[in-house]
């Protein structure tokens, strides 16, 4: 059974990066596909993209190509979600999640990271 | 893409009472060599991650009650709460898997009338 944690919340200002992590733990992990859910405030599940731990193949939504970055590192199982110059419409609730088993008709999120909240404001 | 709409946006049910929440996709997600619907429910309460329900449209997660049936194929698709009890509580979304990306319909509001 995989894990997923994430790292926690944090502030930054408008204009400054930000790159946040998900700690993935249990059976093969590095063999899990990882994806990115954000949640504005009073607002709905929005899929950002996914990211495969063993060789970091990325896939994003239209919606956020080119708005931030996911990346992996194997050696750490590790996923991550980036970005460069972080604006007020940034701040949301950001869960990872892993696909259940990729490519097996089973591509839907479960078990999913409790989330991490990112602010900014200046 | 594939878009994904959900009716209503949210609704009141007295207790003990049947909720149902549908799902439209603008494309098929039903996968002919598995003869399979792509289309997952899942249940988001405050200050929890979203939890599943339900995948293939009607296979229920372990350990999620039975009171939590899906249905539908193809384009059309409902979460059916036979009788709602107090800790149903919460936003309920649809997503499709058949292809990325894998979106989520805007979610359903789900409360005690």
């Amino acid at each position: 059974e995989v894990q997923v944690e994430q790292s926690g919340a944090e502030m930054r200002k408008p204009g400054e990066s930000l790159k946040i992590s998900c700690q993935v733990s249990g059976n093969r992990p590095t063999n899990s596909w990882i994806g990115w859910v954000r949640q504005m405030p009073g607002k709905g599940l929005e899929w950002m993209g996914i990211v495969y731990l063993r060789d970091s193949e990325t896939i994003y939504s239209p919606t956020f190509q080119g708005r931030v970055t996911i990346s992996a590192d194997r050696s750490l199982s590790a996923a991550y979600l980036q970005w460069s110059s972080l604006r007020a419409s940034d701040t949301a609730m950001y869960y990872c999640a892993k696909i259940h088993e990729a490519g097996s008709g089973r591509d839907y999120f479960d078990p999913w990271g409790q989330g991490t909240l990112v602010t900014v404001s200046s | 893409d594939i878009v994904m709409t959900q009716s209503p946006d949210s609704l009141a049910v007295s207790l003990g009472e049947r909720a149902t929440v549908n799902c439209k996709s603008s494309q098929s997600v039903l996968y002919s060599s598995t003869n399979k619907n792509y289309l997952a429910w899942y249940q988001h309460k405050p200050g929890q991650p979203p939890k599943l329900l339900i995948y293939w449209a009607s296979t229920r997660e372990s350990g999620v009650p039975d009171r939590f049936s899906g249905s539908g194929s193809g384009t059309d698709f409902t979460l059916t709460i036979s009788s709602l009890q107090p800790e149903d509580v919460a936003v309920y979304y649809c997503q499709q898997y058949y292809r990325t990306p894998y979106n989520f319909g805007q979610g359903t509001k789900v409360e005690i009338k």
